[in-house]
């Protein structure tokens, strides 16, 4: 299994802020690598995928970057819709897998 | 637009079969380019995929669950099926399925609402 781990596991921030949440693959992965955001009680939704491709409809605030292993998604100006848990995903082996999850909260 | 929606048991008695049905409307599940997945998520815990079905009707699953899982598609509903045998504690989640694109890259661009599934007695 390609394991994905996710850094911090939870963050505070203030509206106005940057933020960066980071992703580690456990092997090299190229550019296979997606986010969502997940709000309580509802679906993931799709943010980025092939690592920095917008998917249609995201604000241009939200912007990933990386290859490898190493990835971001960073928010360049915090909203208060944003407040949510970000989760990475890979789609370079079968076995699909998503990093543990990041919890974006209020400071 | 296209739309998924879960529907099934959501009480599920252990060592039972869990299953699940997601009705697919505003476009064809027979059509390339598609793969269609179950994905669950244990309450307060994170997003673990379970396993797709592509249009061709060819399947994969997660091996952690593979003895256990099955996933069907009923062209003639538009729609496709998880069933999950033998259930535990453990089991019990809000399980969603997904619509995923793949072609250069693969990402999952459409969900369902979910539908929490609790087993216990």
């Amino acid at each position: 299994d390609i394991q994905m781990t996710q850094s911090p596991s939870s963050l505070s921030a203030s509206v106005g802020d940057r933020v960066t949440i980071t992703c580690r693959a456990s092997q090299s992965i190229s550019s296979y690598l997606n986010w969502y955001q997940q709000k309580p009680g509802k679906a993931p939704k799709l943010l980025i995928y092939a690592a920095s491709s917008l998917q249609s409809g995201v604000p241009s605030r939200f912007s990933g970057s990386g290859s490898g292993t190493d990835f971001t998604l960073t928010i360049s100006s915090l909203q208060p819709e944003d407040f949510a848990t970000y989760y990475c995903q890979q789609s370079y082996s079968t076995l699909l897998t998503f990093g543990q999850g990041t919890r974006l909260e209020i400071k | 637009q296209l739309q998924l929606q879960e529907s099934g048991s959501g009480l599920v008695k252990p060592s039972q079969t869990l299953s699940l049905t997601c009705a697919v409307s505003g476009g064809s599940i027979s059509s390339g380019g598609y793969s269609w997945s179950w994905i669950r998520q244990p309450p307060g815990k994170g997003l673990e995929w379970i396993g797709y079905i592509y249009h061709s009707g060819s399947t994969y699953y997660n091996p952690s669950l593979k003895s256990r899982v099955t996933i069907s598609v009923d062209r003639s509903k538009n729609q496709f099926s998880l069933k999950l045998s033998s259930v535990t504690a453990a089991d019990t989640a809000v399980y969603y399925c997904a619509r995923e694109t793949y072609g250069d890259y693969a990402f999952f661009d459409y969900w369902g609402q979910g539908t929490l599934v609790t087993v216990s007695s």
